[in-house]
């Protein structure tokens, strides 16, 4: 079982729908990070976040530490929010912090 | 502007060769990482390092080496003893550890086998 665990793998939507992204993670974290990789394969920090909510546009992270889980939300999404979206989890280790990755969620917005 | 330069884009090894990724980084970060990725899977670590001189092996660090010798600057080295080494190689960087900073990532280097 991997630590960090998205859902869903791929999701199909059309344009205005909204969108919700789940990550389930087993390890101790201090933070839970949300990516998004572009079809050329770069990637780009969204979110960080430890506790409660934050918002950016249209995308919004919640988090909840107690049942370690967290979520990401699109509102109004749109093609250009086609990507890989992509949870990681830090943890601090006495070598230093690192990341532990889902393995990503497929979006597609269909216009 | 600052960021994350690795190079080449595209790289071909031919078996028993090995090859150096080039990860530079000019946001004067103290921590560097290479990951690996492959179809279906997410990201795995390889290396990172705190500070310079000093790297730690990360989940899948077998076949691989790196060198820390510049702050700026955290080459990977995917030897002959790397049995699969086709995959995309991203580097990273991040101000220090990652409980209150993102961390920032290069465009990656695609390399395969001829």
């Amino acid at each position: 079982k991997n630590e960090v665990e998205q859902s869903p793998q791929n999701l199909t939507a059309q344009e205005g729908e909204f969108i919700t992204i789940n990550c389930s993670y087993s390890v101790g974290i201090s933070a839970l990070h949300w990516l998004q990789q572009h079809p050329g394969g770069g990637i780009v920090s969204l979110f960080m976040l430890s506790s409660g909510k934050k918002k950016h546009g249209r995308l919004i992270a919640t988090i909840n530490i107690q049942e370690k889980h967290s979520s990401l939300h699109i509102t109004a999404s749109h093609p250009r929010d086609s990507a890989v979206y992509i949870c990681a989890a830090a943890t601090e280790e006495t070598s230093g912090s690192r990341l532990t990755f889902g393995e990503g969620t497929q979006l597609t917005v269909n216009p | 502007d600052g960021g994350i330069t690795q190079s080449p884009k595209y790289l071909f090894r031919k078996e028993g060769q090995n090859v150096t990724l080039s990860c530079e980084q000019n946001l004067n970060h103290d921590a560097m990482y290479w990951y690996r990725q492959d179809p279906g899977q997410g990201l795995r670590l390889i290396y990172y390092s705190q500070i310079v001189n000093d790297f730690q092996k990360g989940d899948i660090a077998e076949g691989y080496s790196v060198s820390r010798e510049k702050k700026e600057s955290f080459p990977l080295t995917v030897t002959s003893a790397q049995k699969n080494p086709t995959a995309f190689y991203l580097c990273a960087s991040s101000l220090r550890g990652l409980l209150r900073q993102p961390q920032h990532f290069g465009d990656g280097t695609r390399l395969s086998i001829l």
